[in-house]
């Protein structure tokens, strides 16, 4: 597709549950970001892929949180055991090389109830 | 710790007039700064952006400055059109490469007809 692709647009999940999220990037952008906007507050960071390097995981905010992905192409973002304060818009970006103007998915909605 | 702040989460401003959109940043380590737009349930837009080898950057109706010594940067759009009412994000990267932004919390555009 022409842009970055997130699902589902919106999860509902009890608390305890695991959610996974995914993100397809544009094709042929190296660099994969996550980042997660709580209600009020700003995009926070959460990790970063680049190509076939180790990702920056920095932003994790606990070891619930981890993501994977595949080949280069897709990413997938897994909370296990869900609380309530990981309720948030989930926002993935991908960009080509040398760019720090990414482009934002449109998100995913996450509530935990 | 806010290394990117917005202090004023709205502006009200009339149709035609200019809004001028402000942020400070903490970390003089920055040296790439970008402004997003976001819509109601889609993801940020990349807006615009500057290097702090350089004080300003436009782009039709988008102009941002940039006062290092200050660290401090705004957003001015002129003349403002109602289709600009969004929430506008200021992000700050070290370096114009893949590399993680530093976002602010937002600040609410209200363009009034």
């Amino acid at each position: 597709g022409a842009g970055v692709s997130q699902s589902p647009s919106n999860k509902v999940t009890e608390k305890g549950k695991d959610v996974e999220l995914r993100c397809d990037p544009i094709s042929g952008h190296t660099a994969l970001y996550w980042y997660r906007q709580s209600l009020g507050q700003g995009l926070e960071f959460l990790i970063y892929f680049q190509g076939n390097s180790a990702p920056d995981k920095s932003g994790l905010p606990s070891d619930r949180f981890s993501a994977e992905r595949t080949g280069g192409s897709v990413s997938t973002l897994t909370i296990q055991r869900t609380q309530q304060e990981d309720s948030a818009v989930y926002l993935c970006a991908s960009s080509p090389d040398n760019s720090a103007g990414y482009t934002f998915g449109s998100g995913t909605r996450l509530t935990v109830v | 710790d806010q290394q990117v702040k917005q202090n004023s989460p709205s502006l009200s401003v009339q149709e035609g007039r200019i809004s001028i959109l402000n942020c400070d940043y903490t970390n003089s380590m920055f040296d790439y700064f970008l402004w997003y737009k976001k819509y109601p349930a889609e993801g940020p837009t990349f807006l615009i952006s500057i290097s702090s080898i350089k004080d300003k950057n436009e782009d039709g109706r988008f102009t941002v400055f940039l006062n290092k010594s200050a660290k401090h940067l705004s957003l001015h759009i002129v003349p403002s059109q109602p289709g600009d009412s969004a929430v506008y994000f200021c992000a700050a990267s070290r370096g114009a490469g893949n590399t993680p932004l530093v976002f602010g919390k937002g600040t609410r555009l209200s363009v009034i007809a």
